[in-house]
């Protein structure tokens, strides 16, 4: 069974660093991308970027790149998403979510979710 | 790409069809164009609904119905049901393009 599992909700306070993680199974972690996908409160989905587990190559959205970073480990089939200095506007849902040319570049399996409260 | 756009919202009642536009496709000859279709319901994680502009995976309804025209593309959900109430997204996937990936603004359905 295909499964992405997320690492848990955190509360930081602005300023502070953050990384979560997104554990795959139950498929060849190396071959298929992992996306992250931002959810505002109230709001839409936002691509954030990808990478790609088996050269790590990453994309990132322009208009919120440079405020995070996309990483994986192959070898525990752990992809992460950090930030080094959290802003209050980084309060969200993120999901991972595999990207699969089987299904036409879309986002077939999804992470539960990991909710990021930065809040003084 | 830009943002696509979709209606905020849309209602229906049980039974009759709806269909969701997603305006802003890219429409070049260069480059194909990966539309999906996601459903979320309050507080859940997205659901992949529609692949590759008609493709559905195999436990989403037939009731589902996936389209594009031009710069648009369509989600017609027919003989609609009280569990279709949720917010629908499109979005397009274009590898030469940046972002090679952008969500659609999002439509909540109602049913009456």
């Amino acid at each position: 069974e295909v499964q992405l599992v997320q690492s848990g909700a955190e509360v930081r306070k602005p300023g502070e660093s953050l990384r979560i993680s997104c554990k795959g199974s139950g498929f060849a972690f190396t071959g298929y991308w992992i996306t992250w996908v931002r959810q505002m409160p109230g709001k839409g989905l936002e691509w954030m970027g990808k990478i790609d587990p088996s050269d790590s190559y990453t994309q990132h959205s322009p208009s919120i790149r440079g405020h995070f970073t996309i990483s994986v480990d192959k070898s525990n089939s752990t992809a992460y998403l950090q930030w080094s200095s959290l802003k209050a506007s980084d309060t969200a849902v993120y999901y991972c979510a595999r990207q699969s040319g089987e299904t036409g570049m879309a986002l077939d399996y999804w992470g539960q979710g990991t909710v990021v409260t930065v809040s003084s | 790409q830009s943002a696509l756009t979709q209606p905020a919202s849309l209602s229906g009642s049980p039974g009759q069809s709806i269909t969701i536009s997603c305006s802003g496709m890219n429409n070049d000859d260069d480059a194909y164009n990966y539309v999906s279709w996601y459903q979320q319901y309050p507080g859940e994680v997205p659901k992949l609904l529609i692949f590759d502009v008609n493709h559905r995976p195999a436990a989403v309804s037939s009731r589902f119905v996936g389209s594009k025209s031009g710069n648009t593309a369509s989600l017609t959900i027919s003989g609609l049901q009280a569990e279709d109430e949720a917010d629908y997204y499109c979005s397009s996937y274009i590898g030469s393009k940046r972002p090679p990936f952008v969500f659609g603004t999002g439509t909540k359905v109602t049913v009456l």
